[in-house]
């Protein structure tokens, strides 16, 4: 979906860096979220933000944090990589006035060596 | 501990045929139980989802089937096609003061073969 982009969409970096992935949209929402996706694991929530000022830990948040810095920016870090972080990485939106859509990105693949 | 458990891994039928898919939830406190499916390369999009004050609703040749009681809920695809082939995901949230927060299930990667 154009209207929730992802940045870089492909990265690989090496244990110990620090990595950031980025997301923008232009849909107005102010709910947006990220999740990890795995082989055969699904999709698990690692953080999300219902306004700017508002951030929430998901299911898996040990070893990522992020930054809203706008209401259309939501970005994801890695302060540490390691290799068990190798995954692809969504950035969704979604607005409670639109019955619980969520919207994704086209995600990100993340390789730590 | 897994809340929401999605079966199978992986479902190959032929062209022509129906496609069935199942969840489990634990939680009673789940409201809003949507249906995702994703390309390869590309990100989840909800294909169908209910609510459980109905225990089917249907669009084109989705279908999704829901049983309280059983706190199971299923995806139907009738005459599948090639086009269908994709990894489908059930989920599942409470949406008391509007959380949405989705629970998903690991996911069955569905093949339609000519």
């Amino acid at each position: 979906d154009a209207d929730v982009t992802q940045t870089p969409r492909n990265r690989i970096t090496k244990t110990g860096k620090r990595i950031m992935l980025e997301c923008s949209q232009t849909k107005g929402h102010d709910r947006m979220y990220w999740y990890r996706q795995d082989p055969g694991l699904g999709l698990r929530l690692i953080y999300y933000s219902f306004d700017v000022k508002d951030i929430n830990k998901g299911e898996i948040s040990d070893g990522y944090s992020v930054s809203r810095q706008a209401q259309a920016k939501f970005s994801l870090s890695l302060e540490s990589a390691i290799p068990n972080q190798t995954a692809l990485y969504f950035c969704a939106t979604s607005d409670p006035g639109l019955g619980g859509e969520q919207f994704f990105g086209p995600g990100t693949r993340l390789t730590v060596l | 501990q897994q809340q929401v458990k999605q079966s199978p891994q992986s479902l190959i039928v032929q062209k022509g045929g129906i496609s069935i898919i199942n969840c489990a939830y634990e939680n009673t406190a789940f409201d809003y139980f949507p249906w995702y499916q994703q390309f390869p390369g590309k990100g989840p999009a909800l294909l169908i989802a209910i609510r459980p004050d109905v225990s089917e609703k249907k669009e084109g040749r989705f279908t999704i089937s829901f049983n309280k009681s059983a706190k199971q809920f299923s995806l139907h695809i009738m005459d599948s096609q090639p086009g269908d082939s994709a990894t489908y995901f059930c989920a599942a949230s409470k949406t008391g003061a509007g959380s949405y927060q989705l629970t998903f299930g690991k996911g069955t990667k569905l093949s339609v073969i000519p």
